[in-house]
């Protein structure tokens, strides 16, 4: 069954406290991995697609990466209007049924 | 483009009405999915269409649940009768293909009282 797995649920982190954001996955067969930015009260905000391991893109202090069981959404210097729920989803090769994580709730102080 | 918009953004109703929940995706895009969020389950996809056609609805309970696309501009998902546990935030989204990353409305919330 596919499956996607965030962590951590929550991260707090100061201002320019760099960190990163887990996604694993099991997928019969992936035919991509998205990231969403959420804020409260609105709907998910596209921020990437990869396509296969080894694969970065990069969108001002945010890069992802993709490897065959996991993907990482590292945030550099993060600043407090970087502070959302990220989500992580994945469209496996079967059809275009997209799941979703839980997400992970990031707070960055000032 | 104004990007995808859904109607009405808040829906407070009784337990058995029927509620429709409207959708206008980004002109051009082929695909438009329905989600259902609530903190216990997160985001859940119900059904998604292709070129006006449903591709897969089966994470939308039949019984109650059904989704259309009568033309490539409008999308309603329509619940009867509607029941407590169907309160949540149901989003409409848009691609031009896939996998690309959709483009989502604002959202309606729904509340069945």
């Amino acid at each position: 069954e596919d499956q996607v797995t965030q962590s951590p649920e929550a991260l707090r982190l100061q201002e320019g406290e760099s960190s990163s954001l887990n996604c694993s996955y099991t997928v019969s067969g992936l035919r991509g991995l998205f990231w969403y930015r959420q804020d409260p009260g609105k709907g998910p905000e596209f921020l990437f697609t990869l396509y296969s391991a080894g694969e970065e893109k990069e969108k001002e202090r945010l890069k992802a990466t993709l490897t065959k069981k996991e993907s990482f959404l590292h945030i550099t210097a993060p600043k407090p209007e970087d502070s959302a729920t990220y989500l992580c989803a994945v469209q496996h090769t079967g059809g275009f049924k997209t799941i979703f994580g839980a997400g992970t709730r990031l707070f960055v102080k000032a | 483009d104004a990007g995808v918009i859904q109607s009405p953004r808040h829906e407070v109703t009784e337990m058995g009405q029927e509620v429709t929940l409207r959708c206008k995706p980004i002109s051009g895009h082929d695909y438009l999915f329905w989600y259902r969020q609530t903190m216990m389950q997160g985001l859940e996809l119900l059904v998604y269409f292709n070129n006006k056609a449903v591709m897969d609805d089966s994470g939308m309970p039949k019984d109650r649940f059904s989704a259309k696309m009568p033309n490539a501009s409008f999308s309603t998902l329509k619940i009867q009768p509607s029941e407590p546990r169907d309160s949540a935030v149901y989003f409409c989204a848009s691609s031009y293909r896939a996998p690309e990353g959709a483009f989502f409305g604002q959202g309606t919330r729904l509340t069945v009282v």
